[in-house]
């Protein structure tokens, strides 16, 4: 079955020091990764995604994730942290057997100390 | 929260009432989707929607009911079979299945 998983419930991160958000996943053939953000009663924001090509991919607000295929991982990284970066981080991968629905990971929740 | 948009903010509603939540979005989009948000469980998909006038369950269905008419819209209704109806739900639409979903602000139901 196809899977994702964020192994971290919290993680925290002194401003200005870089970040990393880990998220590992399962999927029959190639997959297809993304990751999104989401602050305090708001909706889910799209930073990235993985589809094909560079295993570095650059996404919105400064934020990148490194695809590792022998390691089946799609962490998300940041080299400094602001203290705006703080909010909760959901990975996700198209679950192919099931209509190429999304299936989320139960997210990680980032705390940027100032 | 791009072209998509969610009414009421915030809903509540009585024991064996049914409500329905609007989501309308402007991008074009083909498929849309309703998802359920409770603390540390993730998002849960609810219904789907891949073109007009279809539609599928997602993983829980029950007590949800969904109608796809026009290719902006794809109301939620919650029935008063759905047992614990409060939680905060996010509607979602993308260009196609294998595409990012852009997601609308949510709107938190509480059952008083």
């Amino acid at each position: 079955a196809q899977s994702v998983a964020q192994p971290e419930d919290q993680v925290n991160v002194a401003e200005g020091n870089p970040l990393t958000v880990k998220c590992t996943y399962s999927v029959s053939g190639n997959p297809y990764l993304f990751w999104y953000v989401q602050y305090p009663n708001r909706g889910l924001q799209f930073l990235l995604k993985y589809i094909t090509g560079d295993n570095l991919v650059k996404g919105s607000y400064g934020f990148e994730a490194e695809f590792n295929k022998s390691q089946t991982s799609f962490h998300l990284k940041k080299p400094s942290a602001l203290v705006s970066d703080s909010a909760l981080y959901f990975c996700a991968v198209r679950d192919m057997n099931r209509d190429d629905k999304i299936i989320f990971g139960k997210g990680t929740r980032l705390h940027i100390l100032p | 929260d791009g072209g998509i948009t969610q009414s009421p903010k915030y809903l509540f509603r009585k024991e064996g009432q049914n409500v329905t939540l609007s989501c309308e979005q402007n991008l074009n989009h083909d498929a849309m989707y309703w998802y359920r948000q409770d603390p540390g469980q993730g998002l849960r998909l609810i219904y789907y929607s891949q073109i007009v006038n279809d539609f599928q369950k997602g993983d829980i269905a029950e007590g949800y009911s969904v109608s796809r008419e026009k290719k902006e819209s794809f109301p939620l209704t919650v029935t008063s079979a759905q047992k614990n109806p409060t939680a905060f739900y996010l509607c979602a639409s993308s260009s196609t299945a294998y595409n990012e979903q852009f997601f609308g602000p949510g709107t938190r139901l509480t059952v008083l």
